[in-house]
């Protein structure tokens, strides 16, 4: 089993519309989550951090179920510039090593 | 800060020529990381560094060697270049516990 997978989608929606999609993780006992996003060609950034409560940053929200095992991000209202490759994130062992998902690739039309 | 900076951007060499990749972090992180990423893959751990002087093999270590001399730099050397080494490569580094902060990548490519 992959510590961390994602549907890697595509995700294809209109400007506006709301998009969501999860990742799940494979040890119950990990600590800290994060969503990156990847811009064709260009390196991971940091998207937001997850917290156990939940967050939301602008348009952007994540929410993390520790009982199924699974983060998730929702995207609201979306624009073109929303269009990437996002990243889950997860200290699967809370050590020196992140583990990264594939990656699912949301496209936003006009 | 400039942050995670990579040495060369781009860069193309032969089949059988060496070279190095540098990477540098003025963020006085203690981990750092080489990836390397192929179309349509997600990112794969070269090796990695959890502080001065160590080094560590991650998933896809074989044709590469690294050294971390000083903490702000980590090395990645290819000493005899294959095709299958053509990738973009990042490196990256981070705080135990804290998000992790990439460069902005080499392009290699190997003929």
């Amino acid at each position: 089993r992959k510590e961390v997978e994602q549907d890697p989608g595509p995700f294809n929606v209109p400007e506006g519309a709301t998009v969501a999609f999860n990742c799940t993780y494979s040890n119950s006992a990990s600590q800290s989550f994060f969503w990156y996003r990847q811009d064709c060609r260009k390196e991971p950034k940091l998207l937001m951090s997850v917290y156990s409560s939940g967050n939301e940053d602008g348009r952007f929200t994540a929410q993390l179920n520790r009982a199924s095992q699974y983060i998730s991000l929702l995207i609201r209202d979306s624009k073109l510039s929303d269009s990437a490759t996002y990243l889950c994130v997860v200290n699967i062992r809370n050590d020196y090593k992140l583990s990264f998902g594939a990656g699912t690739t949301v496209t936003v039309r006009a | 800060n400039a942050g995670v900076t990579q040495t060369p951007k781009f860069r193309v060499l032969k089949t059988g020529q060496s070279m190095t990749l540098l990477c540098a972090q003025d963020m006085n992180h203690e981990y750092m990381y080489w990836y390397r990423q192929d179309p349509g893959m997600g990112l794969r751990l070269i090796h990695y560094s959890v502080g001065e002087g160590t080094t560590a093999k991650g998933e896809v270590p074989d044709g590469y060697n690294v050294s971390r001399l000083k903490k702000q730099n980590f090395l990645l050397g290819l000493e005899s270049a294959a095709p299958s080494q053509t990738s973009v490569y990042f490196c990256a580094s981070r705080l135990l516990g804290n998000e992790q902060f990439f460069g902005p990548g080499t392009r290699l490519t190997v003929l």
